[in-house]
Order: structure tokens, then sequence, then C-alpha cells
């Protein structure tokens, strides 16, 4: 079946520094993908949907300026968290729907601890 | 807006029992409804869902949940819980124009004890 890829799953960095977020589709073209931020026992908050080719579409609330998403090609999408600090420690999670699988068939990547120092 | 309310954040069962997860969603149109199953530090795996056609939904690992259009609900059930069901569930649901753009509940965090 359709597997989504992201990478790393678990990343430690220092306050001030930036840092990527791969989510890659491994055996479909994504057209959208969506990226989701959780927090402890907490539900997940949709950041931002990117569509191959254009400009991420961010809800509200949600910095663009400090969470760069680029999704240049159809089967990857990144995530840039700029000058992380300790506050953006989360779990994050992405989502890739492929067009020919039905839109409501949607696969999860496996997420991403982000602890910043 | 749309929103999804899971009742009870913490659901504790006793291994064999009946699981039933709690949800419902605020919607004048019925949207498309999904459970998804998610383990420690990890991505989220899908359950089941409902899009269209008959109203109750068998997933994967025995779990089935029913839509139910006039309580606007699709609560999650199994008859016979196991231990390895320990992990937390979130009921999503997208409007039929959002083309995948889900909305969660809160998430229920069941427990099975031995």
């Amino acid at each position: 079946g359709a597997v989504v890829s992201q990478h790393p799953s678990r990343v430690i960095c220092k306050s001030g520094t930036s840092v990527k977020i791969e989510c890659r589709s491994l055996d479909f073209q994504a057209t959208t993908m969506f990226w989701y931020r959780q927090f402890p026992k907490k539900s997940l908050m949709l950041m931002a949907t990117s569509n191959e080719g254009s400009k991420a579409t961010y809800e509200q609330g949600v910095e663009k300026d400090k969470f760069l998403i680029n999704h240049a090609s159809l089967t990857l999408s990144t995530l840039t968290v700029t000058s992380a600090h300790p506050e953006d420690s989360s779990f994050y999670i992405c989502s890739a729907r492929g067009g020919g699988q039905g839109w409501e068939k949607l696969f999860f990547g496996s997420g991403t601890q982000l602890s910043v120092l | 807006a749309q929103s999804v309310t899971q009742l009870g954040s913490h659901v504790s069962v006793s291994e064999g029992a009946l699981v039933l997860l709690r949800c419902n969603y605020s919607s004048s149109v019925p949207p498309y409804l999904f459970w998804y199953v998610q383990y420690p530090n990890q991505g989220l795996q899908l359950l089941l869902k409902y899009t269209t056609g008959a109203t109750l939904v068998k997933g994967i690992n025995g779990f089935e949940a029913e839509f139910k259009k006039s309580e606007t609900s699709f609560h999650l059930t199994k008859p016979s819980a196991h231990m390895s069901d320990a992990a937390e569930y979130f009921c999503a649901v997208t409007p039929r124009n959002q083309g995948g753009k889900l909305i969660f509940g809160q998430g229920t965090e069941l427990s099975v004890k031995p």
C-alpha cells in the first residue's frame, strides 16, 4: 500500500538554529500534503496545506515565516522551522493525499519529535 | 465552523470487555468521518472511515463505527478489547468540499487492563 516517509523521526537542536523535516510519498504522487503539529496529550492541529508547485496555505495563527513549507515535487514536501526556540518543541506530522486514490484516502508520516534546547 | 468532540479524554476497560469511544461532530451537512489510532511517538493509522453508503463501517483490528446522522455521532466500538488496543484514538472529519483537510477531535486514550 501507499507509504509516506517522514524524516528525521527525532531531532534535537539548539535555540536559534533551523531544522528541516522531510515528508516523502514513496509509491504515489502526492498532489497535496498537510502539516500538523501535536503537543503532548493534545490533538493534532493543522498548520498548513501545500499543493505541489504552489505556495502553502497556512492556518490562522501559524507564522509562515517561521514555518517554511516547500512542495517542489509530487513526492516531497519539506517543513523548515526557522530560528527554532524551545516553544517550537513539538511532534510534527505530515500527511499526503494522492489524486488517483480518492481524495479522502490520506496517508500519514510517522512523525518528527523536535526538541529545541 | 466544523468541530469534533470526543467525550472522555481517557477510557479504561478490562481485556475482553467492550470498547466504546464516543465522537460527535457539528455540521449541518454530514462530513466524511474517520477514526485514527496513534501509538506512542508514531504517526496515525487509519482504522476506518465513512464517506457514503452503509452507515455501519467495519475497520481494521476488529473495530467498527456507526454513522448516525440524527445524533451527529460516529462512535467507535470493538466487542472485545485486547491489550494491544491500548493507544490514543482520534476521531476526525473533513467537510466534503475541503479536499482532505482533517479536523481532529481531542483524542481519547484507551487503556486496557489485564
